[in-house]
């Protein structure tokens, strides 16, 4: 299968620890995106990768979260001293459209859950 | 932020109804598209929707568009049971660099 992979798909972890969280895209795709989706909400945006660099961050991306993208290819996000109010399903999608708002190809996901 | 207000929140049909869901958003756009997300997965793209076009087919999909009104309508005809989702409607503007995301209806297709 040569769609978005994330892992881990489920991730349960105390308040306080860090995690990571990791994306491969779609191979030839050069625009890699990080979202947040609370339940019973939409996706809110965090950050977007063209390549390895990081090209924009929402203000929904505090401090306590990094994201990286070293090579072009995969990508990580990190959290770290998780909250409780971090709790959400953490989406990763690709892009490859010349233009900067073209459809985006998600992954399945990955739901952290702080106790 | 959310830009976009899908209406209504919650939609239950039988099989075989039309579905229409509505999304009004508050800016000028690039495209508006419309995508599908099963309960815990990731999402999936179903229809672009450009600012100068007003209707769009996509087998039982049809999107319109009206950008004087900033609001767009998904119709999913013939339904099936497997329609059963979660639809957000995301907008792309000029100088943003990413879609945003309605808060989405949750479509529910009874047997």
């Amino acid at each position: 299968d040569t769609g978005v992979s994330q892992d881990p798909r489920h991730k349960i972890t105390k308040r306080g620890q860090n995690v990571t969280f990791r994306c491969d895209p779609i191979s030839e795709h050069n625009r890699l995106y990080w979202y947040r989706q609370t339940l019973g909400q939409g996706p809110e945006f965090l950050t977007y990768f063209q390549n390895e660099a990081q090209l924009e961050k929402s203000r929904l991306l505090s401090d306590r979260f990094s994201a990286e993208r070293p090579k072009g290819s995969f990508s990580t996000l990190e959290i770290q001293r998780t909250e409780q109010g971090d709790s959400a399903m953490y989406l990763c999608a690709s892009s490859l459209r010349a233009e900067w708002t073209g459809e985006l190809f998600f992954g399945e996901g990955s739901r952290l859950t702080v106790l | 932020s959310q830009q976009g207000e899908e209406d209504p929140q919650a939609l239950s049909i039988q099989e075989g109804e039309n579905a229409t869901m509505n999304c009004s958003y508050k800016t000028s756009i690039n495209n508006l598209q419309w995508y599908r997300q099963n309960s815990g997965r990731g999402l999936v793209h179903l229809i672009l929707i450009r600012s100068n076009e007003r209707e769009k087919h996509s087998g039982r999909l049809r999107v319109t568009l009206d950008t004087s009104k900033k609001s767009s309508s998904l119709l999913i005809t013939a339904s099936r049971a497997a329609d059963t989702a979660s639809y957000f409607c995301a907008t792309g503007s000029g100088s943003a660099r990413q879609l945003t995301f309605g808060s989405g209806t949750q479509l529910t297709v009874l047997p």
